[in-house]
């Protein structure tokens, strides 16, 4: 079965920091991959997707995911960490011929001051 | 321009009750969605929708129902509440031009316990 795998349930990093948070996929064709983040009590926002085209691919509020075909990773970075940037963030693909998401389990992001 | 608009916000459900979790988008979508979250195992798809009165099952469409009247609306009725459905309900919105989707707007969410 197709999926997406965030193989860390936490990442801590201090502010200043460069930030990363892993993802892998398994998805068959050309994926269509999303980042989404979901700060506490709200619903999910879209951060960056990757569609087709340049493998780095940037999007909101300075952060960045590089599409690795050969590492099968989507892995989103942000080169400063922020306080504010503590949140929890899903990796997602669009599967199947409806083009629905589907999630992976999320990271948390704490960063420290 | 209000998006994706859910309500409630918050629900305290009995055992056995059944209620509608109502989903509303002013953006003229075709594609929508129903998922829960549950700690730990992300958001699962429930229902979708390519289109009005077209619907079909997610992952985990049991104990739930839906329609799809309307471009604009897309409700989720819960038909005999069960503790398992304590969870937090998010609508979603899409649209694709061709093969290319531009990815979902989601709502603030439904946190519902079922008691």
């Amino acid at each position: 079965a197709q999926s997406v795998a965030q193989p860390e349930d936490q990442v801590n990093v201090a502010e200043g920091n460069p930030l990363t948070v892993k993802c892998t996929y398994s998805v068959s064709g050309n994926p269509y991959l999303f980042w989404y983040v979901q700060y506490p009590n709200r619903g999910l926002q879209f951060l960056l997707k990757y569609i087709t085209g340049d493998n780095l691919v940037k999007g909101s509020y300075g952060f960045e995911a590089e599409f690795n075909k050969s590492q099968t990773s989507f892995h989103l970075k942000k080169p400063s960490a922020l306080v504010s940037d503590s949140a929890l963030y899903f990796c997602a693909f669009l599967s199947g011929s409806a083009r629905q998401l589907t999630f992976g389990s999320g990271t948390q992001l704490t960063v420290l001051p | 321009n209000a998006g994706v608009t859910q309500t409630p916000k918050f629900q305290v459900l009995k055992t056995g009750q059944s209620m509608t979790l109502q989903c509303a988008q002013d953006m003229n979508h075709e594609y929508m969605s129903w998922y829960r979250q549950d700690p730990g195992m992300g958001l699962r798809l429930i229902h979708y929708s390519v289109g009005a009165g077209i619907t079909d099952q997610g992952e985990v469409p049991n104990g739930y129902n839906v329609s799809r009247s309307t471009t604009e609306d897309f409700p989720l009725r819960l038909l005999s509440a069960a503790p398992s459905q304590t969870s937090v309900y998010f609508c979603a919105s899409s649209y694709q031009t061709g093969t290319t989707n531009y990815g979902y707007t989601f709502g603030s969410g439904t946190r519902l316990t079922v008691v």
